[in-house]
């Protein structure tokens, strides 16, 4: 069974930094790309970041570029998304989703439940 | 605001057949990209409903389809039920984004 465990969210203060993990079980991690993707509260879903399978190809969402650092340890099965220079507007729920592909560019087949970043003073 | 546009909202009673459509452009649906959609029910994480436009995972009922015309894109939803009250995104590809992957704004599905 697949299974996608998010962790590392809490309360920061503006201008902070946070890092955000996902432990991920029951596939071959290192075949498939991963990515983030946040949902503030009562909003839609954001696409934040992706990572390809070998982490060679990384992309990031324009709110999000130079301040997020996606990274993945395909020997300890494990997704990160380091944030800094947090501000209000990235406060969310932050989901990680294991890509149909090794290549991100297939489909969302699989989410985590999220960990929430409140960003706030 | 998202490159794919989807109505707010939409609603039907029990049984009857709702469509919930997802318009893009040039440079993401009418460029021939997937689309993929996804049905959030209420405190839960999305889980993957269409994907490649037109199928559906196993263990999705066939009560939902894919189809896709032109720069817009469409999921339907036949002999609607309570449980299928939920929010409903959209999902493509953008070749005028960095990055350019985006979802759409979301649905807000009523079963009245």
């Amino acid at each position: 069974e697949v299974q996608l465990v998010e962790s590392g969210g809490g309360l920061v203060q503006p201008g902070r930094s946070l890092r955000l993990s996902c432990a991920a079980s029951g596939f071959t991690f290192d075949d498939y790309a991963m990515h983030w993707v946040r949902q503030a509260p009562g909003k839609g879903l954001e696409w934040v970041s992706s990572i390809s399978w070998n982490s060679g190809s990384i992309g990031y969402a324009d709110s999000v570029k130079g301040r997020f650092t996606i990274s993945r340890d395909n020997a300890k099965n494990s997704l990160y998304l380091q944030m800094s220079s947090l501000r209000g507007e990235d406060t969310a729920l932050y989901y990680c989703a294991k890509d149909s592909l090794a290549a991100a560019a297939g489909m969302n087949d699989y989410w985590g439940q999220g960990t929430l970043v409140t960003v706030s003073s | 605001q998202s490159v794919l546009t989807q109505p707010p909202s939409v609603s039907g009673a029990p049984g009857q057949r709702v469509t919930i459509s997802c318009t893009g452009s040039s440079s993401n649906i009418g460029a021939g990209y997937d689309v993929h959609w996804y049905q959030q029910l209420p405190g839960t994480a999305p889980k993957l409903l269409i994907y490649g436009t037109t199928n559906r995972p196993s263990g999705v009922p066939d009560r939902f389809s894919g189809s896709k015309s032109g720069t817009s894109a469409s999921l339907a939803i036949t002999g609607l039920q309570a449980e299928d009250e939920a929010d409903y995104y959209c999902q493509s590809y953008d070749s005028s984004l960095s990055g350019s992957r985006v979802f759409g704004g979301g649905t807000k599905l009523t079963v009245l």
